[in-house]
């Protein structure tokens, strides 16, 4: 039973360019939200995506967007990237009508210079 | 306050017991989670408790709910230097579809 999977493990951007990060849910949850989790931070939520929308969003501005895919595997998209977001991007995966087990990804750490 | 508030570091030796204090924000709070963090590594979900319960146990694991106080702890039995890694405090609050809120983390470090 594969966990939750994302791609790539590492990426080095440039300020003002755009990125795209995958995820991959646990095998059976439909569920998938993003967190952004800084240096020395705890993880900050982005977004969740359910049935193909979003469902919820944190305090991220517009140039985070996302995808979910009719298999339930989900993107994140961040335009005109900042020294400021670099971090780990980790993505978490659960069932709907469970939502009380988010399990989550090894993450993607973004580099931006 | 509006943040989750967890101690940053705690040093134990080897054999002892660790216990790792979070005190959340969110009285309604449904469900309360650890997750442990390893060097370069996502998050792995150690355990959770329902807000209706005032402690679980989970083999060398016991956590802890004061929900007057909104206080949640781990207590992690014969710690090893395998334990050795940062642990966040998590909460689900009220109808939030699943969101979770963090703490910043506590680093546990376990000398041989």
């Amino acid at each position: 039973d594969a966990g939750v999977t994302q791609s790539p493990t590492h990426l080095i951007k440039t300020r003002g360019q755009q990125v795209t990060l995958r995820c991959s849910p646990k095998s059976g949850h439909d569920t998938v939200s993003w967190y952004q989790q800084a240096l020395g931070q705890g993880p900050q939520f982005i977004f969740q995506y359910y049935e193909e929308e979003e469902r919820q969003r944190g305090n991220f501005p517009d140039r985070f967007s996302g995808h979910q895919f009719p298999n339930y595997s989900s993107e994140l998209n961040v335009n005109a990237l900042l020294l400021g977001d670099s971090a780990l991007y980790l993505c978490a995966s659960s069932l709907a009508s469970s939502t009380y087990e988010q399990y989550f990804g090894p993450g993607t750490r973004l580099t931006v210079t | 306050g509006e943040d989750v508030e967890q101690s940053l570091f705690l040093s134990v030796r080897e054999g002892d017991s660790s216990v790792i204090n979070c005190t959340y924000t969110d009285s309604s709070s449904t469900y309360l989670y650890w997750y442990k963090q390893e060097p370069g590594a996502g998050l792995q979900l150690l355990t959770y408790i329902f807000s209706n319960m005032d402690m679980k146990q989970d083999q060398r694991l016991t956590v802890l709910l004061n929900k007057k106080d909104k206080h949640l702890s781990l207590r992690i039995a014969d710690t090893q230097t395998g334990d050795s890694a940062i642990y966040f405090c998590a909460e689900r609050r009220g109808s939030t579809l699943g969101r979770l809120y963090f703490g910043r983390g506590t680093q546990l470090t376990v000398w041989p």
